[in-house]
């Protein structure tokens, strides 16, 4: 799978647009962007992904640039609860394993 | 939907002793589910994968004999930490996808073990 990288930290203030980039410069054709985040001693909680189009939940927005070579994860209106360390991981499409590296540590303060 | 639970969420016992830990997929069916373990201040490492019905494929450097994984349902894993040491402690999370390639994974809210 392809190797991304993530700032280690990032701080937010509540309300505000969370804007966290992941660069994943030598994807594939068939890899998928996930994301998923970890607030602390619980699971991971999936969160969006995408392979080329820009992707929408409820939880979150999924922007891909036009060479897929990154990507930008956007919380809309940060809050207290969406501290958490965020994880961009790529995966092939015809394999199930996710390789967690160390992500992004975002921090959203009052 | 996609729920993920797991049991227990915390346990201490006993050096030399096992501990069953149970994931179960509560509102789909699993086909494919994994185990993972995190350390303090560490990312989730992945120990195992299991397909309902068949043995577990296990990652490099875990060891199959101490760390017994029984996928006998479309529901439910099982991880039974055996002759457990203190270095056995860890953060257990498992995770369940309904398909066995491409689909999304969910996790479980983790099994914190603490061996003594």
């Amino acid at each position: 799978d392809a190797k991304t990288t993530q700032p280690p930290s990032m701080d937010c203030a509540e309300g505000r647009a969370a804007n966290l980039p992941c660069n994943h410069s030598t994807i594939s054709g068939n890899e998928y962007v996930y994301w998923y985040r970890q607030i602390h001693s619980q699971g991971p909680q999936y969160i969006i992904h995408g392979l080329k189009n820009n992707e929408t939940n409820e939880m979150a927005s999924l922007i891909i640039t036009e060479d897929r070579k990154s990507s930008t994860l956007i919380l809309p209106h940060a809050t207290l609860r969406d501290t958490a360390v965020y994880y961009c991981i790529v995966r092939q499409g015809g394999y199930s394993t996710l390789t967690f590296g160390k992500g992004t540590m975002l921090l959203v303060s009052p | 939907g996609a729920v993920v639970s797991q049991h227990p969420s915390r346990v201490i016992c006993k050096s030399g002793t096992s501990v069953k830990i149970e994931c179960r997929s509560l509102d789909f069916q699993a086909t494919t589910m994994f185990w993972y373990r995190q350390f303090p201040k560490q990312s989730l490492m992945l120990m195992a994968t299991s397909n309902e019905g068949s043995k577990a494929t296990y990652e490099q450097g875990v060891e199959k004999d101490k760390f017994l994984i029984n996928h006998a349902s479309l529901t439910l894993s099982t991880l039974t930490v055996t002759s457990a040491h203190p270095e056995d402690s860890s953060f257990y999370i498992c995770s369940a996808q309904e398909g066995t390639v491409g689909e999304t994974q969910y996790f479980g809210p983790g099994t914190r073990l603490l061996v003594l």
